[in-house]
């Protein structure tokens, strides 16, 4: 099944402590991204990347990074998450061009 | 900046009523655009998307939505929903740079059986 895997679907975690949410994609696809969703905001973009090695930053890049190492996985690094990141975080894959996001079931992070 | 306004927060029908949620999209940039609904608790699924051609698109469940340039807007329309339609409706436009795709703050659609 064409699908977008993210892990885990919820984390609590303390101020400080480093966390990765992984990321994986089985339809072969160029781009992958992260949004955050918050109540009131929509979906506001992180970071996107448009092949292996290269990445770029959305509207919200500020406390995260990313890598991509391999296209089918796609990384959300928080070196040092704060309280205000806790948030809905999507991952999401495309073929480019007009054909839009399939998006991943989430990851509801909390960090206390 | 780039920016996709949607401009109803939040909507309540009754059944078999019709739905028209209203998106305005930025001058400037792709008309590649899109409508997503979120069900409770779930992910974004596609439910249209408009590039070119015939301005009236048809989607999945019975969803359409009109891209009318002069007024850049690409509202959704469905001529009666039903009860499973409870979910928030999210409009998007592709950015110019490759790979950017904005969302608008999405509208939350109640229908009461």
């Amino acid at each position: 099944e064409a699908q977008v895997t993210q892990n885990p679907r919820y984390l609590i975690t303390v101020t400080g402590k480093k966390l990765t949410v992984t990321c994986s994609q089985n339809m072969n696809h160029e781009y992958m991204s992260w949004y955050r969703q918050d109540p009131g905001l929509g979906l506001r973009q992180i970071y996107y990347s448009m092949n292996v090695e290269v990445t770029d930053k959305g509207d919200v890049p500020e406390g995260y990074k990313v890598s991509r190492k391999e296209k089918r996985n796609f990384p959300l690094i928080l070196e040092s998450p704060s309280p205000n990141q806790t948030s809905l975080y999507f991952c999401a894959s495309s073929l480019g061009g007009a054909w839009g996001y399939t998006f991943g079931s989430g990851t509801r992070l909390t960090v206390v | 900046a780039q920016s996709v306004s949607q401009h109803n927060h939040h909507v309540i029908l009754s059944e078999a009523a019709s739905l028209e949620l209203g998106c305005n999209y930025s001058y400037g940039g792709t008309v590649n655009l899109f409508w997503y609904v979120q069900y409770p608790g779930q992910h974004l699924q596609l439910l249209l998307k408009y590039f070119s051609g015939d301005p009236l698109v048809k989607g999945i469940k019975g969803f359409e939505a009109e891209f009318i340039k002069s007024k850049f807007s690409f509202n959704l329309r469905k001529p009666s929903v039903q009860w499973s339609d409870t979910a928030e409706y999210f409009c998007a436009q592709r950015g110019s740079t490759l790979g950017r795709l904005y969302f608008g703050r999405g509208t939350q659609l109640t229908v009461w059986p």
